[in-house]
């Protein structure tokens, strides 16, 4: 059965370091998500790519927070520098657009990051 | 603006009984309303969906739920409570059938006690 892929699984770094997230959607997908889900709440949509497209990135702090789609398959999302309120699951999701599966989104495992 | 509120954080039963998770709505459109669960470090798993067909539907693992416009509700059920439905729930609202963007509750824990 076809997933989505993300790495690394977990991430520990230091507060004002880089870190980078990455994401390879079920293939075919041409919309992909990410979210960030603080724990003990719902996830947060960050951003939407509508195949290398940007959507919506209403909710994405962009002055530290970059996300990018360049061929239009996978995806990276990154923080630079991290601070210590960044410390979250991030997942990535996606959906096709035909059929009876329109607009179901398919969640990766996540990456759990911490922020010391 | 489009919300979800689910009653509940938290809610325990032992196995074997029923589950009855809640959740409502509002929307200034016709939602499309689906339910995910979430285990322990693992990503999000589609349990069920309404898209304006059935209003009663039927899901993964035993569960099912039911839309009623009228009350702005779409709560989850199943008979009987196995030991791995523990698990994180969320009710997800996608508020008209064009867009895209899916506004989560705050999820309700469930709890299954031996």
């Amino acid at each position: 059965e076809a997933e989505v892929a993300q790495s690394p699984r977990y991430k520990i770094t230091e507060k004002s370091q880089a870190v980078a997230f990455w994401c390879d959607p079920i293939s075919g997908h041409a919309t992909l998500y990410w979210y960030r889900q603080i724990l003990g709440q719902g996830p947060e949509l960050l951003v939407q790519f509508q195949d290398e497209s940007v959507v919506d990135d209403s909710q994405l702090p962009k002055d530290r927070f970059s996300a990018e789609r360049l061929k239009g398959v996978d995806s990276t999302l990154k923080i630079q520098p991290a601070e210590l309120g960044d410390s979250a699951m991030y997942l990535c999701a996606s959906s096709g657009n035909r059929g009876a599966y329109k607009y179901e989104q398919y969640f990766g495992p996540g990456t759990r990051l911490t922020v010391t | 603006a489009q919300s979800v509120t689910q009653l509940d954080s938290h809610v325990s039963v032992s196995e074997g009984t029923p589950v009855l998770l809640r959740c409502n709505y509002s929307s200034s459109y016709s939602p499309s309303l689906f339910w995910y669960v979430q285990h322990p470090n693992k990503g999000l798993q589609l349990l069920l969906k309404y898209t304006s067909a059935a209003t009663l539907v039927k899901g993964i693992n035993g569960f099912e739920a039911e839309f009623k416009k009228s009350e702005t509700s779409f709560h989850l059920t199943k008979p009987s409570a196995h030991m791995s439905d523990a698990a994180e729930y969320f009710c997800v609202v996608r508020p008209d059938n064009y867009g895209q963007n899916f506004v989560f509750g705050p999820g309700t824990r469930l709890s299954v006690l031996p």
